[in-house]
């Protein structure tokens, strides 16, 4: 299954909304994850289940969608937000990432 | 505190194998899937593979870049998982990442990440 994501990078300000996509290649029902990487860092699981917030997550992060559509939306940019997202597919093996959005200060 | 701590990088020659390990502590290791993950340099993330949990076996799932190059094992009495790779190619040179991976609902999150260990392969 192929992983879409879009745009690959965007410039916003902080209190901005921001809202990120993430295609499928065929449908995945709702079995999707996002996650946040800072340079250097280990990735951070943020929302699972396509909409579920992980434990500790800012309210300001949410997801949507289910098949082959989902969208990452951060409410109000916050400082720590600057870093790159990717999404993850668990429907069927091998599991695929998309290509990440890169999220960077206007 | 939940922990995974990977080790074992470390450059190596083409054609080469290395053994990296990942030792996990404060949760019951037998209960959860898991994952190997890499990124290599100024890219994106690329899913390796998983060991199961004990209840379906530990039965293990390949990324097909990787398959019949490397196994992944579990050590239950030291909380340990391992990834053995041999035949390894420069487009292997990577960060591995150890990876907990908890089901909810029939959601496989990738929940507890370890801090990375690098791989280098060249001559």
């Amino acid at each position: 299954i192929q992983m879409t994501q879009s745009p690959s990078s965007l410039s916003a300000s902080v209190g901005d909304r921001v809202t990120f996509t993430c295609r499928a290649s065929q449908d995945i029902k709702n079995d999707l994850g996002w996650y946040q990487q800072k340079p250097g860092k280990a990735p951070k699981l943020l929302i699972y289940a396509a909409s579920t917030l992980q434990s500790g997550v800012p309210s300001r992060f949410s997801g949507s969608g289910s098949g082959t559509d989902f969208t990452l939306t951060i409410s109000s940019l916050q400082p720590e937000d600057f870093a790159s997202y990717f999404c993850l597919q668990d429907d069927s093996y091998p599991l695929t990432f998309g290509g990440g959005t890169k999220v960077e200060i206007k | 505190e939940v922990q995974l701590v990977e080790s074992g990088g470390g450059l190596v020659q083409p054609g080469g194998s290395l053994r990296l390990a990942c030792a996990a502590s404060g949760f019951t290791f037998s209960d959860h899937h898991m994952d190997w993950a890499r990124q290599a340099p100024e890219k994106g993330l690329e899913w390796v593979g998983r060991s199961r949990d004990k209840s379906r076996g530990y039965r293990t799932e390949y990324a097909a870049s990787v398959k019949g190059r490397f196994t992944i094992s579990r050590d239950e009495s030291k909380n340990s998982l391992y990834l053995q790779m041999n035949s390894l190619k420069i487009e292997d040179t990577a960060v591995y990442y150890c990876v907990r991976v908890t089901s909810v609902r029939g959601s496989d999150a990738l929940d507890v990440w370890g801090q990375g260990t690098m791989v280098t392969v060249s001559s």
